[in-house]
């Protein structure tokens, strides 16, 4: 089975930039999470979808967002793009929201904001 | 709030020696906790989690984790290290969201 996939491997914008990230899931999770990892950190939370709702928010500007479609897959949107942005943005999926579940993650995407 | 604290941000081994990577947890409910590895330009694997079935949790690749409730750790462990183990390990605790700690940087010397 197919883990889960990012879209683009890399990418590199300007300040102000809008960008888009995709992930798609592995088959049979409904639940897609989003993290931020700035070099030499652990990742932080930034979003969790369940069956295309909102289910947890963590502390990012609103110039983040991210929505999840039918088919479980999903984007996170960043607008007005910093240099304070620049990190490895990674996906993970999981059968459930409940906290004692897995999330597996995907390779990432790696943004560098110039 | 929860968190974990990893102490030690780079821990070095020579192959065959014991690695011990600590970590240490905040939590107001019984926690759910988890240790990851990175590889060099990877995403993160699960090695185990403890999710309050067993104290003494085994995970992949050799590594095992004891839940202390006490001392507020889960250090992660294994007997013998191997060339392959050197990569980058992160604890996380799971309450309504994962948090996740700084990370440990492991390298093991031939």
């Amino acid at each position: 089975d197919a883990g889960v996939t990012q879209s683009p491997t890399h990418l590199i914008k300007t300040r102000g930039q809008h960008v888009t990230l995709r992930c798609s899931p592995i088959s049979g999770h409904k639940s897609v999470s989003w993290y931020q990892q700035v070099l030499g950190q652990g990742p932080q939370f930034i979003f969790q979808y369940y069956e295309k709702e909102e289910r947890g928010r963590g502390n990012f500007p609103d110039r983040f967002s991210a929505r999840q479609f039918p088919n479980y897959s999903s984007e996170l949107n960043v607008n007005a793009l910093l240099l304070g942005d620049s990190a490895l943005y990674l996906c993970a999926s999981s059968l459930a929201t409940v906290p004692q579940e897995t999330q597996y993650f995907g390779p990432g995407t790696r943004l560098l904001v110039l | 709030a929860q968190s974990v604290t990893q102490l030690g941000s780079h821990v070095s081994v020579s192959e065959g020696a014991l690695v011990l990577l600590r970590c240490n947890y905040s939590s107001s409910v019984p926690p759910y906790l988890f240790w990851y590895v990175q590889y060099p330009n990877q995403g993160l694997q699960l090695l185990l989690k403890y999710t309050s079935a067993a104290t003494l949790v085994k995970g992949i690749n050799g590594f095992e984790a004891e839940f202390k409730k006490s001392e507020t750790s889960f250090h992660l462990t294994k007997p013998s290290a191997h060339m392959s183990d050197a990569a980058e390990y992160f604890c996380a605790v799971s309450e309504s969201d994962m948090r996740f700690g700084a990370g440990t940087r492991l390298t093991v010397k031939p």
